[in-house]
């Protein structure tokens, strides 16, 4: 079983819905995180979570929330869908502690077309 | 699969061949590197990585060569196969103690029969 999932792969929704990304992990790492991914870019980060209590934005959390259910669980959620909101996104892991040394796991991405 | 990194550089190489990919990070006070291959449809997947105290570290097949004077990495592949064939980006860990990482664009690696 994959370590780090993602549900769902691939969601097309239309400008002003709700979507909900779900990214569960059995590696038991405290910190998550929630990157997107365009063509021609590198990953940007847009919310990070050192623990269930810690909720941190990224570089590019306009438009996004999210919610750390448990330390397994952590949500991505667009309030008001918008188009340039199509993406590839990532959810990722890493242990905790403040290791400057930590390399982080990724599930295998959501495709986010937004018509 | 999905496809990313559709305007991305490319390097083609014959299979067999050894690959260089470089990268140019942005932080002087990055400490930790690491390269990740990204294969169509799947997520990004740790190759190799680098502490700013080493200036070369050796995997299976792989090779990271870190020059801190120019802000330079590279990644060697050695004996290129067809399964190399994927999306290589490298991520620095700047200077905000493990919150993120800033990651390049990418280098898509095209392995030739």
């Amino acid at each position: 079983d994959a370590d780090v999932t993602q549900t769902p792969r691939n969601r097309i929704t239309k400008t002003g819905k709700r979507i909900m990304l779900e990214c569960s992990q059995t590696k038991g790492h405290d910190r998550m995180y929630w990157y997107r991914q365009d063509p021609g870019l590198g990953l940007r980060l847009i919310y990070y979570s050192f623990d269930v209590k810690d909720i941190n934005k990224g570089e590019i959390s306009d438009g996004y929330s999210v919610s750390r259910q448990a330390q397994a669980k952590f949500s991505l959620s667009l309030e008001s869908a918008i188009p340039n909101q199509t993406a590839l996104y990532f959810c990722a892991t890493s242990p905790g502690g403040y290791d400057r040394y930590n390399e982080q796991f990724f599930g295998p991405g959501t495709r986010l077309t937004v018509l | 699969g999905e496809s990313v990194g559709l305007h991305l550089p490319t390097l083609s190489v014959q299979e067999g061949d050894n690959s260089i990919i470089n990268c140019a990070y942005s932080n002087s006070a990055s400490d930790y590197f690491i390269w990740y291959k990204q294969e169509s449809g799947k997520g990004p997947q740790f190759i190799i990585d680098i502490r700013s105290n080493m200036d070369k570290r050796q995997g299976q097949r792989v090779t990271v060569l870190l020059n801190k004077t120019v802000k330079h990495l590279s990644l060697q592949i050695a004996a290129t196969q067809p399964g190399d064939s994927a999306v290589y980006f490298c991520a620095e860990n700047g200077d905000n103690y493990g919150q993120n990482f800033v990651f390049g664009p990418g280098t898509r690696l095209s392995v030739l029969p």
